[in-house]
């Protein structure tokens, strides 16, 4: 079975700019939640997808947002990109239910420059 | 406000011997816990999890302890392997709530062979 994956691995931007991250869950998982995980810092939740719907989203402003596609998967989209976004995005899946159920890709390192 | 806590950045112990990861929380509504367990360029993977009705959950080498009065868990390895060096989150969620993890900042422990 196929895990989470993540695309691309690296990205690097410069202020300003916006950056695309891309999700694909395991096959048959319909729910998407993407975490933040900046220097120092643990993972800090910014958004949960199940069945094409915004669930629910973190404390984070409106220039992150997301969706996600009737094959359930997921974009994480970055407007106006900003220094302090540097940071390792993850991606993680589930049937849906509870967290301990989710299944983490390796991450989308984003570099702003 | 950091409401799941993990004051203990590192943690080096010989092999064979007892590793003891601690995290403190403080949000009453938490209802329950999770440990995960990340290796560099790796998603985090699920260790094990405690709800709030138990005040200790094992599986194999690894136990959890809750004390809920004191908001703190526990994770003991015993007995501790070079392969369990990694890096070592809490996280925490409220069953009544929407699944959205909280998760401490991690503790890197080094197991010395």
């Amino acid at each position: 079975e196929a895990g989470v994956t993540q695309s691309p691995t690296h990205l690097i931007k410069t202020r300003g700019q916006q950056a695309t991250l891309r999700c694909s869950p395991i096959s048959g998982h319909t729910s998407v939640y993407w975490y933040q995980q900046a220097l120092g810092l643990g993972l800090q939740f910014l958004l949960w997808y199940d069945e094409g719907e915004e669930r629910n989203r973190g404390n984070f402003p409106p220039r992150f947002s997301g969706r996600q596609f009737p094959n359930y998967s997921s974009e994480l989209n970055v407007n106006a990109l900003e220094l302090e976004d540097s940071a390792l995005y993850l991606c993680a899946s589930s049937l849906g239910g509870p967290p301990m159920a989710q299944h983490f890709g390796d991450g989308t390192r984003l570099s702003i420059l | 406000d950091q409401q799941v806590k993990q004051n203990s950045p590192s943690l080096s112990v010989q092999e064979g011997r007892i590793s003891i990861l601690n995290c403190d929380y403080t949000n009453s509504m938490f209802d329950y816990f999770l440990w995960y367990k990340k290796y560099p360029a790796e998603g985090p993977t699920f260790l094990i999890s405690i709800s709030s009705i138990k005040d200790k959950n094992e599986d194999g080498r690894f136990t959890v302890f809750l004390n809920k009065s004191a908001k703190h868990l526990s994770l003991h390895i015993v007995p501790s392997q070079p392969g369990d060096s990694a890096v070592y989150f809490c996280a925490a969620y409220s069953g009544a709530g929407s699944y959205q993890l909280t998760f401490g900042k991690g503790t890197k422990l080094s197991v010395i062979p």
